[in-house]
């Protein structure tokens, strides 16, 4: 599988914007980038993926590094309501990968009022 | 639209006792999953299932069995439940082979006493 490294925490001002960073360096030509939040006391959710091009959600923005050996997830304007754990994860598009779901062990975003 | 419904929300066990975590979803996804989460670790793999009558280990099977009689429901069975097994349980599903996002029930948090 391939993996992702994160920064294990991170802090964030209410109402700024916050760069959340993930290295997949082993990444292949097929694996999307997914990104997962988990709010304390809750399942995970779905933040946004991407392939190659950046993408924009009402949640979130993805940017993609032209050699997409790392990515990063952008909260434009952070509110106390985004403070979670915030995983990175690869999905392959065909075969076993397609339907691995495998987390690390994710960054915690804190954000201060 | 309930999505992926777990039961019970809590429940305390005796060492040696047995029971098994319910999760059915309503959304025909062919893809479930078990995940335990560790108090400040991030989830990790029991067993997962790619359809009907088809399940596999993940990362920590030991001490759990599972069953995929239908498309909607994955019982967690645990037979003799051990300290060690302490955990939140998450349940999720996908839909299938095309890059979509994961559902999570919102946890079953089982002590073990």
């Amino acid at each position: 599988d391939a993996k992702t490294t994160q920064p294990n925490s991170m802090e964030s001002n209410e109402e700024e914007p916050v760069h959340l960073p993930c290295n997949h360096s082993t990444i292949s030509g097929t694996d999307y980038i997914h990104w997962y939040r988990q709010l304390p006391s809750q399942g995970p959710e779905y933040v946004i993926h991407g392939l190659t091009s950046n993408v924009n959600n009402r949640m979130a923005s993805l940017a993609i590094a032209e050699d997409r050996k790392s990515s990063t997830l952008i909260l434009h304007r952070a509110t106390l309501r985004d403070a979670a754990v915030y995983y990175c994860i690869l999905r392959g598009d065909s075969g076993a990968g397609s339907y691995q779901l495998t987390f690390g062990k994710g960054t915690k975003l804190s954000v201060i009022p | 639209n309930a999505g992926v419904t777990q039961t019970p929300k809590f429940r305390i066990l005796k060492i040696g006792q047995s029971m098994t975590l319910q999760c059915a979803q309503d959304m025909n996804h062919n893809y479930m999953y078990w995940y335990r989460q560790d108090p400040g670790m991030g989830l990790k793999l029991i067993y997962y299932s790619v359809g009907a009558g088809i399940t596999d280990k993940g990362e920590v099977p030991n001490g759990y069995n599972v069953s995929r009689s239908t498309t909607e429901d994955f019982p967690l069975r645990l037979e003799l439940a051990a300290p060690s097994q302490t955990s939140v349980y998450f349940c999720a599903a996908l839909r299938g082979r095309s890059v979509t996002e994961a559902f999570f029930g919102q946890g079953t948090r089982l002590t073990v006493v």
